[in-house]
């Protein structure tokens, strides 16, 4: 069974440009969560989608957005990039949400720099 | 809100020797998901093991096992007859129920088995 996958592996922009992640979730997944793992933060809570809306969102400003397709796959925009942004961005997917709570399981990672 | 301290921010330990990881959260929920997840220089997240809170019995898998005491909110993670795959940072993160199902992560500690 294929894991969950990221693209693009790395992502290099400049200031001010906009970045876009991308996610599949594990077959059978419908929830898909992004996480932050920037240096000296550890891991913080982006946003978390499930059946194509948005149900939770961390304390990140709204030029961080996404949304969820219906094959459940997510993308990750990040609009006006700041240095600060630079970090492993990390995708992770769950079975169900809201009935219990399952595992996450994590992707990869997509790192991405801001020039 | 919830928090999560790994008060270890490195260890190491000799191949085949017993490590324990120590992790305490704050909460005021009586229903949640505890997990340890290890992140190795792949960058890669993988869950190691889980603990629901409504169960007693510590949770086990193969050299990985928890020591999980509610009261205290404490939960340690023992990693047995350690191997050099085992290097890696390892995070402890805590999950609510119902409907609020974003992680909340430690710091991590670094975890190197020396040879």
């Amino acid at each position: 069974e294929a894991g969950v996958t990221q693209s693009p592996t790395h992502l290099i922009k400049t200031r001010g440009q906009q970045a876009t992640l991308r996610c599949s979730p594990i077959s059978g997944h419908t929830s898909v969560y992004w996480y932050q793992q920037a240096l000296g933060l550890g891991l913080q809570f982006l946003l978390w989608y499930d059946e194509g809306e948005e149900r939770n969102r961390g304390n990140f400003p709204p030029r961080f957005s996404g949304r969820q397709f219906p094959n459940y796959s997510s993308e990750l925009n990040v609009n006006a990039l700041e240095l600060e942004d630079s970090a492993l961005y990390l995708c992770a997917s769950s079975v169900l949400a809201g009935v219990g709570t399952d595992t996450q399981y994590f992707g990869p990672g997509t790192r991405l720099t801001v020039l | 809100a919830q928090t999560v301290t790994q008060s270890q921010p490195e260890m190491s330990v000799q191949e085949a020797e017993t490590v324990t990881l120590s992790c305490t959260y704050d909460t005021s929920e009586n229903n949640y998901y505890l997990f340890w997840y290890k992140q190795p220089p792949s960058r890669q997240m993988i869950l190691v093991i889980r603990q629901e809170a409504y169960k007693q019995q510590n949770a086990t898998e193969n050299r990985f096992s928890v020591n999980f005491q509610k009261a205290a909110k404490s939960f340690s993670l023992k990693i047995s007859d350690s191997q050099l795959g085992d290097t890696a940072m390892y995070f402890c993160a805590f999950m609510t129920n119902f409907g609020n199902e974003k992680l909340t992560f430690g710091t991590g500690t670094r975890l190197t088995i020396i040879p």
